[in-house]
């Protein structure tokens, strides 16, 4: 099975700030169409995770540019700028290159 | 507006089963692969199964196989989990999903005597 490891566990940032969070994949994410099969989630407070990312890179519909993927085959990273309050949750990245689909550990976002 | 409405959830005895099922509207459902994902209480996100658009493949986690039947109904647009033998490491809110896309609302799930 895929692996995939989420940094840090927990973030506090200053609203306005930025944050950034790693997730990285035990093997590579890069399918042989030249799409990587990462994608961003955001759980808010009892709701369902709901996506930011898909394909390590592309904005989901409705997302604020706020938002941004990127990486390689096995390294990536969901950026927020300008933190805001709507923000709070945990982040997910996971992948769904091959079954079984998997997920990293989570990260909460918390503000200071 | 894509939704994706999940029931049939509910509080099981260990051994005995139950049957979720998810309602899917606001795009062609016959055209997509379907999961069920699931999220014990406090804990992270478990891919449970996998079925294609025709239902060709199925996909199951180690943790299920041989317990769960996914299928689904085309001409109905819903999606089942058929749950047997439960145990109370099944205790989770179940979501229905396409995860590349959409998730439904959840259903919980609890196994306990």
């Amino acid at each position: 099975d895929i692996v995939m490891t989420q940094a840090p566990l927990s973030v506090s940032v200053t609203p306005g700030e930025s944050a950034s969070i790693s997730c990285r994949s035990s093997k590579s994410l890069l399918h042989s169409n030249g799409i990587t099969y990462v994608y961003w989630y955001l759980q808010k407070p009892g709701k369902s995770p709901q996506l930011l990312i898909y394909r390590m890179s592309n904005l989901a519909s409705g997302v604020p540019d706020r938002f941004s993927g990127s990486g390689s085959e096995t390294d990536f990273t969901l950026k927020i700028s300008r933190v805001e309050a709507e923000d709070v949750g945990i982040y997910y990245c996971g992948q769904l290159l091959e079954n079984p689909y998997t997920f990293g550990a989570g990260t909460k976002l918390e503000l200071k | 507006e894509v939704q994706l409405v999940e029931s049939g959830g509910g509080l099981v005895q260990p051994g005995r089963s139950l049957k979720l099922s998810c309602v899917a509207s606001g795009f062609t459902f016959s055209n997509y692969g379907m999961n069920w994902i699931r999220q014990a209480p406090g804990k992270g996100l478990e891919w449970v199964a996998y079925i294609s658009s025709g239902s060709s493949y199925i996909y199951y986690a180690e943790t299920v196989k041989g317990r769960f039947t996914i299928s689904r109904d085309n001409a109905k647009n819903t999606l089942y989990l058929q749950m047997t033998s439960l145990r109370s490491e099944d205790t989770a809110l179940y979501y229905c999903a396409r995860p590349g896309a959409d998730w439904g609302q959840g259903v919980m799930v609890t196994v306990s005597s």
